[in-house]
């Protein structure tokens, strides 16, 4: 049983560049939730995607993007890149059913670098 | 809004010794969970345990137990028989109905041989 696969691995940039991170969630699962994880940081939310549409979204500007597609993959867009966007992104993937809660599954990032 | 807080940017553990983890958070929910998550030089978080904020029961996972006191907003993880697998970055993560995580900053966790 596949996890949760993200790509590419790593990614340098340049600021002013636009960039697309891909993944691809834990079978049997349909909501995929995006990170960025600082380097030294926790992991801080940037938005959800369930049913093809963003559920909900952190504190962060509009230049960050998200799509989902019909077989649940998703793409993370960031536009106009700036230095401090240089971070681990982190893709998690979780079944939806009843109740309020999912346990969250990880995928292992992908490391942007802008310069 | 939620906050989580690690308070111990690293700590150290002699292989085969015991050493907890420590975190607090702060919520005005009443129904909520918590994780612990384990980050090797790899990347990739993995869960380690989890507590459902509604079991008065402290969660364990093996070596690894969980001491949550809920009145007092506290989330501490201690590891026994410490392994050299073990070293790491924790963190210490709150889920609600919102779904999304929060996370602490993190403990680094050396274990010395």
């Amino acid at each position: 049983d596949a996890g949760v696969t993200q790509s590419p691995t790593h990614l340098i940039k340049t600021r002013g560049q636009q960039v697309t991170l891909r993944c691809s969630p834990k079978s049997g699962h349909d909501t995929v939730s995006w990170y960025q994880q600082a380097l030294g940081q926790g992991p801080q939310f940037i938005f959800q995607y369930y049913e093809e549409e963003e559920r909900q979204r952190g504190n962060f500007p509009d230049r960050f993007s998200g799509h989902q597609f019909p077989n649940y993959s998703s793409e993370l867009n960031v536009n106009a890149l700036l230095l401090g966007d240089s971070a681990l992104y982190l893709c998690a993937s979780s079944p939806m059913g009843t109740g309020g809660y999912y346990e969250q599954y990880f995928g292992p990032g992908t490391r942007l670098t802008v310069t | 809004a939620q906050t989580v807080t690690q308070s111990q940017p690293e700590m150290s553990v002699q292989e085969a010794e015991t050493v907890t983890l420590s975190c607090t958070y702060d919520t005005s929910e009443s129904d909520y969970y918590l994780f612990w998550y384990k980050q090797p030089p790899s990347r990739q978080m993995i869960l380690v345990i989890r507590q459902e904020a509604y079991k008065q029961q402290n969660a364990t996972e093996n070596r690894f137990s969980v001491n949550f006191q809920k009145a007092a907003k506290s989330f501490s993880l201690k590891i026994s028989d410490s392994q050299l697998g073990d070293a790491a970055m924790y963190f210490c993560a709150y889920a609600s109905g919102t779904y999304k995580y929060i996370f602490g900053t993190g403990t680094r966790l050396k274990v010395l041989a």
